[in-house]
């Protein structure tokens, strides 16, 4: 069963480009949803994260836009660099303190080209 | 940096063999975890422990058992090793009262199972 469907499962960009990826959930308890980059050879890393109460957070290059109604997420990476070519995790958590276990989405691989 | 370490780093092992994988972290967490990462299906969560006499089940536990030494170790053991086991095992944590709930991952291990 499936809680975190992700897509696409791979993604090639130009250099420059908007890398979006597409997250979509069902279970509506669902309060904390971040987004885990991984390089190859290491583990994931958390990039950004968002809570329902706002629609987008923004860092840097790096925008979570929310849609609470359609239960969806995304990440959009403007301006995408040969550097963020990476695997790229969705999840999320019931996140009151106590009970943190993500789940994660099936991941993208996301190809940057000059 | 080291603050979560994984040993053995890859290992090749037969079918029934016993194999135990041990994850160390420095970061004076509470809460430690253990997953498996499969191309296509993400990660999945096995077992989790929110302090050293908590012992949690996870998404995908069976076959597999841990340990929890102390509270910066964390050992994950496959009793009777199987093929389909054959997968890349993360060890991660995270502290308690923080909001944003990171989980902090070591750098994996390769497991293959003949």
């Amino acid at each position: 069963q499936q809680q975190v469907k992700q897509s696409p499962q791979s993604l090639i960009v130009q250099k420059g480009g908007i890398s979006i990826i597409n997250c979509a959930y069902e279970n509506t308890a669902f309060d904390y949803f971040p987004w885990y980059q991984q390089f190859p050879g290491k583990g994931p890393a958390l990039l950004i994260a968002i809570r329902p109460d706002v629609s987008e957070k923004k860092e840097g290059r790096f925008t979570i836009s929310f849609n609470k109604s359609a239960k969806q997420f995304s990440l959009h990476i403007m301006d995408s660099q040969p550097g963020d070519s990476a695997t790229y995790f969705c999840a999320a958590s019931i996140g009151n303190f106590g009970n943190e276990k993500l789940t994660f989405g099936t991941g993208t691989r996301l190809t940057i080209i000059p | 940096d080291a603050d979560v370490t994984q040993t053995p780093r890859n290992r090749i092992t037969k079918t029934g063999k016993r194999i135990m994988l041990e994850c160390s972290q420095t970061k004076g967490h509470d809460r430690m975890y253990w997953y498996r990462q499969d191309p296509g299906l993400g990660l999945r969560l096995i077992y989790y422990s929110f302090d050293v006499k908590d012992i949690n089940k996870g998404e995908i536990s069976d076959g597999y058992s841990v340990s929890r030494q102390a509270q910066a170790k964390f050992s994950l053991s496959l009793e009777s090793a199987i093929p389909n086991q054959t997968a890349l095992y993360f060890c991660a944590t995270s502290g308690t009262g923080t909001y944003d709930n990171e989980q902090f991952f070591g750098p994996g291990t390769r497991l293959t199972v003949l």
